[in-house]
């Protein structure tokens, strides 16, 4: 079974532009997340999709993140502008109806 | 306060040794418990997962939960070099799965052969 799928890998911008990152998600996996991990914490929730519907996104910064589920599977993930303290390791997870979330390898975003 | 508390580490012990790894949480409304272990520059992945008080034991690794002390922990027993990595508590309300998760920092551990 493939695993959830990232990319880019890793990221290096400049503060004040943008970035976009994008996630494909385990296939039949209904909810999606993207959670921030800054360095040497563990991972923060932005944001949940249930298909193509939002179901949190409380801990979003909304002035300048924003995130998208197309059709109920890919979803994007997008910073604009960007800020050094958004400097961190992005994940993207999926999980069945009662069952455990699977996480990709996370994109490194680095903002100088 | 944060909502779950966990030392940072780093925490190295010799191979074979019975490691201990603990996190304590101020919600008494969390539910499912999850212990996750994530290698360097990898996502992290589910090691075990408990509901409620109790213990869960699998293979190698066992899993407490005292809902009454806010406490729970992980142990592994005869560690491994292929144990090194960070281990993740994490915490839910109400369901496994669709559910965000409240993760603890992490404990990064280390197995010196």
């Amino acid at each position: 079974e493939a695993g959830v799928a990232q990319s880019p890998r890793y990221k290096i911008i400049e503060k004040r532009q943008s970035v976009a990152f994008w996630c494909n998600p385990i296939s039949g996996h209904a909810t999606l997340y993207w959670y921030q991990q800054i360095l040497g914490q563990g991972p923060k929730l932005l944001i949940q999709f249930q298909n193509n519907g939002v179901v949190d996104d409380s801990q979003l910064p909304k002035d300048r993140f924003s995130a998208e589920r197309l059709k109920g599977v890919d979803s994007t993930l997008k910073i604009q502008p960007a800020k050094l303290e958004d400097s961190a390791v992005y994940l993207c997870a999926s999980s069945p109806p009662r069952g455990e979330a699977f996480f990709g390898q996370g994109t490194r975003l680095t903002v100088v | 306060q944060k909502e779950v508390e966990q030392d940072p580490g780093p925490l190295s012990v010799p191979e074979g040794a019975i490691v201990s790894l603990n996190c304590t949480y101020s919600n008494s409304a969390f539910q499912y418990f999850m212990w996750y272990r994530q290698y360097s520059r990898k996502g992290p992945e589910l090691l075990m997962y408990t509901y409620s008080s109790g213990n869960k034991e699998d293979g190698r690794f066992t899993a407490q939960v005292d809902k009454s002390s806010k406490y729970i922990s992980l142990f592994i027993r005869d560690s491994q070099p292929s144990d090194s990595a960070t281990y993740l508590c994490a915490m839910s309300l109400s369901n496994f799965g669709n559910e965000k998760l409240t993760f603890g920092t992490g404990t990064r551990l280390t197995i010196i052969p």
